[in-house]
């Protein structure tokens, strides 16, 4: 049972360094979320996807990209990273939105240092 | 925009004492309301949910109903455990969820 996978599980960047996150699910789902997690501030989301093919935006997407070229991997993307990004990264997935009553099941985080 | 107000933690109890955490949300319409909980070093696990009003959500010991009325979805247990320690987030969304800040809940011996 992998459910939700992200790799890698940690990175030390410097500043203006670019890397790609990657997430697998296998579960079939349609939703694919990325999120960050900082002290204080909750999870907030960067950017989602409905679906293969589809992404759109989150409360805090700049600085960001994001692909979903295939329905199981959802990739987050830092172009230039600035230490303003130091955070975990969570994904998560669904089978549908929420109104639809189901589940988001969240990978494991990735920690993200960026010097 | 919606957004989510959990009380501050750290909680502070012990063993078999009884919890409650505060959450209110802000939403046009009913959005779905959720628990979630994050053990430390690992991801969030969905905890309990409610989808309508008056539903209450239920697991392993821990309950919340869905008030419409206050805007409400506090968190409580009867007797909490040690193995309880943990982060509990509250959550409401439609197609995406829209966090908490979270509580810590430290339960001694």
């Amino acid at each position: 049972n992998a459910g939700v996978t992200q790799t890698p599980k940690f990175r030390v960047l410097k500043t203006g360094q670019s890397m790609t996150l990657l997430c697998a699910q296998d579960m079939n789902h349609e939703y694919m979320y990325w999120y960050r997690q900082d002290p204080g501030m909750g999870l907030r989301l960067i950017h989602y996807s409905v679906g293969e093919g589809t992404t759109a935006k989150g409360e805090v997407p700049d600085g960001y990209n994001v692909s979903r070229l295939k329905k199981q991997n959802f990739l987050l993307g830092l172009e230039s990273a600035a230490p303003s990004q130091t955070s975990v990264y969570f994904c998560a997935s669904s089978y549908g939105g929420l109104r639809e009553n189901t589940e988001a099941f969240f990978g494991q985080g990735t920690r993200l240092t960026v010097v | 925009g919606n957004s989510v107000t959990q009380m501050e933690g750290p909680v502070t109890l012990s063993e078999e004492a009884f919890l409650t955490i505060n959450c209110t949300y802000t939403a046009t319409g009913y959005p779905s309301l959720f628990w979630y909980v994050q053990y430390p070093g690992e991801g969030l696990q969905l905890l309990l949910k409610a989808t309508k009003a008056d539903d209450k959500g239920s697991n392993k010991g821990f309950e919340a109903t869905y008030r419409k009325e206050t805007t409400s979805f506090h968190l409580e247990k009867g007797s909490v455990q040690v193995s309880d320690s943990a982060v509990y987030f509250c959550a409401s969304g439609y197609s995406t969820l829209t966090f908490g800040k979270g509580t810590m809940l430290l339960v001694s011996p």
